[in-house]
């Protein structure tokens, strides 16, 4: 079984252009979550769907930050436009179950904003 | 708030040796969990605790749920080269679904 995927896997960009994350949770998972890890900080919830409606977009940090999930299959997170402190790896995680904690994540994808 | 302190940040171990970290929060949390990012992958979850004062382990690694729900533990005996990586201690409340994670400890095995 096809654990979950994360594209690109870095991706380096200018400050001000615009770059879209794609996620493939596992077959089957509902629940999709958005997370994010400044180097050497802790790992930040961004936000959670439930197939594909937002259950909790809480720690989205600005406008600029735009995830979707048309379908209840993939999600994408747009950053648009791009501001330095954007960079990290933006993981996303699947779940069947919600409420458990018990996520898998996907590699992640590092963003770079020079 | 609800902010995880994970401490050390940084462990450089002999082959061998005995491991122990630790997650302390001001919050309390009904459930702790455990994950192990190995080098360029995802984070993985090792153990999750369910129960205040519970102690459960999983091969070479222990994990206790603090009797206060505050604190949590993850111990590693007679460390390998494979148990390098970055641990992440994890606090989820059962009234919603995010968790709160801890900057992690990197885990350093010398052969």
């Amino acid at each position: 079984e096809a654990g979950v995927t994360q594209f690109p896997s870095h991706s380096v960009i200018e400050k001000g252009q615009t770059v879209t994350l794609r996620c493939d949770p596992i077959s089957g998972h509902d629940n999709l979550y958005w997370y994010r890890r400044v180097m050497g900080k802790e790992i930040k919830f961004l936000l959670h769907f439930v197939k594909e409606s937002k259950q909790d977009e809480s720690g989205m940090p600005n406008n600029r930050f735009l995830a979707e999930r048309t379908g209840g299959t993939y999600s994408t997170l747009k950053v648009q436009p791009a501001e330095l402190e954007d960079s990290g790896v933006y993981f996303c995680a699947s779940s069947q179950v919600s409420g458990t904690g018990e996520l898998f994540f996907g590699e992640g994808s590092r963003l770079t904003v020079l | 708030g609800q902010q995880l302190n994970q401490s050390p940040q940084s462990m450089f171990i002999q082959e061998g040796e005995d491991v122990s970290m630790n997650c302390t929060s001001s919050s309390i949390f009904n459930t702790w969990l455990w994950y192990k990012q190995d080098p360029g992958e995802g984070p993985v979850l090792l153990i999750a605790l369910y129960k205040a004062g519970e102690l459960t382990s999983n091969g070479r690694l222990t994990a206790q749920f603090g009797i206060t729900r505050k604190d949590s533990f993850l111990n590693i005996s007679a460390s390998i080269p494979s148990d390098v990586g970055i641990y992440f201690c994890a606090g989820l409340k059962r009234n919603n679904n995010d968790m709160r994670f801890g900057a992690g400890t990197r885990l350093t095995v010398k052969p």
